[in-house]
């Protein structure tokens, strides 16, 4: 099957910091990637859509300024958070998709990048 | 109301017994729907894809009811191994990747 790999896997920073998540896709070439967040017992709520070579797609509430989605080819996305803050601490994933004409297209997910930001 | 719902749990229930959860999405147009799986911190995985004829893979069974915009999954000879958090996962555009998760059922096998 498909893998997506995150780097890091975990991180801890000091407050005003920024953090970047690198997410690859290993085997394919993604047309698109998406960015989730999920804070403990919640759902997976989805931050952005990234395509390779356009601007991301924020969704509503999430700042784009702060979330800063760099998607320079078909294999790899970057997230940096900027300037953060104790309340970004979450279990950030990523995931990642090619187009199949005519069907949906399973998403491929990440490890994930568990940040705490003191 | 939330875009799709689910019974938190947690289901503790004991190994070999069946169980089953149900999700309700409030979209009417939304096209596809799946169960992930996810394990404690880590990803979610997909588990199977819902399809309205109802599909089975092994000891799961995942049902669509579009006019009661419900999805159920089926467990039978739950195994410890089935210990985890469902999601309920719904798309609501068909071409647009966008997934809607819900909150995710917590279930624990006790042996």
């Amino acid at each position: 099957g498909a893998v997506v790999s995150q780097h890091p896997s975990w991180v801890i920073c000091k407050s005003g910091t920024s953090v970047k998540i690198e997410c690859r896709s290993l085997d394919f070439q993604a047309t698109t990637m998406f960015w989730y967040r999920q804070f403990p017992k919640q759902s997976l709520m989805l931050m952005a859509t990234s395509n390779e070579g356009s601007k991301a797609t924020y969704e509503q509430g999430v700042e784009k300024d702060k979330f800063l989605i760099n998607h320079a080819s078909l294999t790899l996305s970057t997230l940096t958070v900027t300037s953060a803050h104790p309340e970004d601490s979450s279990f950030y994933i990523c995931s990642a998709t090619y187009l199949l004409a005519g069907s949906h297209n399973e998403q491929f997910f990440g490890p994930g990048t568990r940040l705490t930001v003191l | 109301r939330k875009e799709v719902e689910q019974d938190p749990g947690p289901f503790n229930v004991p190994e070999g017994a069946t169980v089953a959860f149900n999700c309700t999405y409030s979209n009417s147009a939304s096209q596809s729907f799946f169960w992930y799986r996810q394990d404690c911190r880590k990803e979610p995985k997909l588990l199977m894809s819902v399809y309205s004829s109802g599909n089975e893979d092994g000891r799961f069974t995942a049902q669509l009811n579009r006019a009661s915009q419900y999805i159920s999954l089926l467990i039978r000879d739950s195994k410890l191994s089935d210990s985890a958090t469902y999601l309920c996962v719904v798309n609501a555009t068909f071409g647009n990747e966008k997934l809607t998760f819900g909150t995710g059922t917590r279930l624990t096998i006790i042996p």
